[in-house]
Parts: structure tokens; C-alpha cells; sequence
């Protein structure tokens, strides 16, 4: 696609559910990052896909939070039983896997937890 | 270990003035360094690219330069008006492919 693509773009969900944030990164671009961004807050880096390597995961907050994706294509991030400090925007970015090219962002998930 | 830092954190100027905001690395193997926007509550919108081996771009009333030898680029903003009051972040591309984040410039620009 032209751009990357989040769903859905906003999300509000009881405490204790499971939750699956879905993200298209642009055609061929190997390199994705998910990001949380609580209110007023920096972005906070969660996990990094990079191809086939194995996924930097040294972001993730909890054993709650996981994220797939499978070679170039879909990135799914699911939070299981949510907790109320789990709101947040969650921001999804892709690049090509070589130096040249800069990332670009999806406009987001905002979740909500009551 | 790369650092990116940006100066100042906020900043407030009449509309009209000419800005610029800081960015500095503390390694320069880097493969590009990009500036993006972001409004209250949206996502980041990417402005400006500069690849390792440029000194500048330019977009409209934005240019961007980059002087990787000492580590710093700045972000200047020509004839600013309100519709540039935005946090403004810098991000490095590192040695791996990864970005290492600024905390961000929050610009204010009065009417």
C-alpha cells in the first residue's frame, strides 16, 4: 500500500480482555517497529522486526504484550489481559532493510482500557 | 551506545520569527538522521531525510542540515506561524537499521 496502515484506529475494551492490534507495514519494507505513547508521554519502543532475524524484543513491558509477523508482511501485537496503564496510542513503523531509506509512521491505535 | 539529544525542550516565539532546534548523536556511524512532526493526540509525520553523505535538505520553509563529523543537526524554520506548533523529534538510523530517538522539541508559536 501506499502508506502503513493501522487497525483499528481506535480501541476500547474492558480490563482483563484480550486485545490485537493489527499493523500493514508499505509493500517490501522488512524493517517494522511498534511503539507505545502514553498521554503527554516520548515514544516507547516495544519490539523491532528486522526480515527474518530474530525480533529485538527487549521493549516489551510485560509477558502480557507479544507481537507476530512473518517475513515482510502483517504485524499483529496482542496485549492479553489488559490493564488500565495499558492506554496508550500505539504507533507502528516501517523501512526498507537497507540504510538509505527513512521510516514511516501508521497513524496509530488508540487504545482505551475501562 | 547512541545517543540523540535535542535542545531546547520547548520553545515558544511570536509568529513570524525564523527558529531553529538542535539535535546532536554521540556516534556518527549513522546511515541517515530524519526530522518528524507530531501534533497533540496524531501520529508522526516525517518531514525531512538527510542521508549520512548530505550536508542538507530543504522542504518549503523547512531546511534541515547535518554535520555528522560533530555530531549535530539542526532544524530551521523560516517565517514560523501557528500551524508549525508541533513537538518535533530527531531520529538516527544507526549501524543496525534501528532509529535512537531525540525526546523531542515542543514548539509554541504565538499568534
Amino acid at each position: 500500500g501506499a502508506g502503513v496502515s493501522q487497525s483499528p484506529s481506535n480501541k476500547v475494551t474492558e480490563k482483563g480482555k484480550d486485545v490485537e492490534l493489527r499493523c500493514d507495514p508499505i509493500s517490501g519494507h522488512t524493517a517494522l517497529y511498534w511503539y507505545r505513547q502514553r498521554l503527554g508521554q516520548g515514544l516507547e519502543f516495544l519490539i523491532y522486526f528486522q526480515g527474518n532475524s530474530a525480533p529485538d524484543k527487549s521493549g516489551l513491558p510485560s509477558d502480557r504484550f507479544s507481537a507476530e509477523r512473518t517475513g515482510e508482511s502483517v504485524s499483529t501485537l496482542t496485549i492479553q489481559r489488559t490493564q488500565q496503564e495499558d492506554s496508550a496510542v500505539y504507533l507502528c513503523a516501517s523501512s526498507t532493510g537497507q540504510g538509505r531509506w527513512g521510516y514511516t509512521f501508521g497513524s496509530g491505535t488508540r487504545l482505551t482500557v475501562v | 551506545k547512541q545517543e540523540v539529544t535535542q535542545i531546547p525542550a520547548a520553545l515558544s516565539v511570536p509568529e513570524g520569527e525564523n527558529l531553529v532546534l538542535n539535535c546532536s548523536f554521540t556516534d556518527s556511524a549513522i546511515y541517515n538522521l530524519q526530522w518528524f512532526r507530531q501534533d497533540p493526540g496524531k501520529g508522526l509525520t516525517s518531514l525531512l531525510l538527510i542521508q549520512s553523505s548530505q550536508r542538507e535538505q530543504t522542504s518549503g520553509r523547512l531546511n534541515a542540515s547535518l554535520d555528522k563529523s560533530s555530531g549535530r543537526s539542526t532544524l530551521y524554520i523560516a517565517a514560523s506561524q501557528p500551524g508549525d506548533s508541533a513537538t518535533y523529534l530527531c531520529a538516527v538510523k544507526d549501524s543496525n537499521y534501528q532509529l535512537i530517538w531525540g525526546a523531542g522539541t515542543k514548539l509554541i508559536i504565538k499568534p
